[in-house]
């Protein structure tokens, strides 16, 4: 079945680094993403992995996929105040690409 | 160009109405979902639509409904609302039949009461 999962709330300082991690279950998963929802706002796509990828890096963002555990996590490197904001781990498959399932988010707080 | 537009942003209905939310996806995108988020159960997935048909329906009661225009643009229906119906409605466009990257609009702030 399809279910992802990750933890409900992460705290750091500013200017340390953030690591958000999550599992999901569907091993037939082709797109992995992740997504960023500010307060009132809707879902903005900060960056996707494909399956057959360990890692990809985008500027202060570094994406690992551990296929064989089905663990996918991002990285933000020098965490600002901006960076506050719920983070969601989501899978599709290529069958159905548009057929996104989100994990319960991450909240993220950045501390002085 | 243009983003995902999605009508009205917020909505106050009573219980056992009905309501119909619109979303137009950007130009060119034919494939198109909405999810539902609410603070209980999160973002869950509802239908995905791709050339006026729907690909995949989520694990929500018939009262959800929805349907994809010649325009790509999409429209989905509850009928006989009920108080836990109350959620962000967020619609989604792709650039094919779905891809990499999906591009959401603001939502549907829907309030029953």
């Amino acid at each position: 079945g399809e279910d992802v999962e990750q933890s409900l709330f992460l705290s750091v300082r500013e200017g340390d680094s953030s690591v958000i991690n999550c599992t999901y279950t569907d091993s037939s998963s082709t797109y992995l993403y992740w997504y960023k929802q500010e307060p009132g706002a809707g879902l903005q796509l900060l960056t996707y992995i494909f399956s057959n990828m360990d890692m990809k890096q985008d500027q202060r963002l570094t994406v690992l996929l551990n296929k064989k555990d089905k663990h996918l996590s991002l990285r933000i490197a020098d965490t600002q105040t901006g960076d506050s904001a719920i983070y969601f781990c989501a899978e599709s498959v290529y069958s159905s690409a548009s057929k996104i399932i989100f994990g319960s988010g991450t909240r993220l707080s950045i501390r002085p | 160009k243009a983003g995902v537009t999605q009508t009205p942003r917020y909505l106050i209905k009573t219980r056992g109405q009905q309501v119909t939310l619109s979303c137009s996806p950007i130009s060119g995108h034919r494939s198109v979902s909405w999810y539902q988020q609410t603070p209980g159960q999160g973002l869950q997935f509802l239908f995905e639509y791709f050339s006026e048909t729907q690909r995949n329906k989520g694990n929500f009661p018939g009262r959800f409904s929805g349907r994809q225009f010649s325009n790509s643009r999409s429209e989905m229906n509850v009928s006989t609302l009920e108080l836990g119906d109350s959620a962000l409605y967020l619609c989604a466009s792709f650039t094919d039949r779905g891809g990499t990257e999906a591009f959401f609009g603001q939502g549907t702030r829907l309030t029953v009461v």
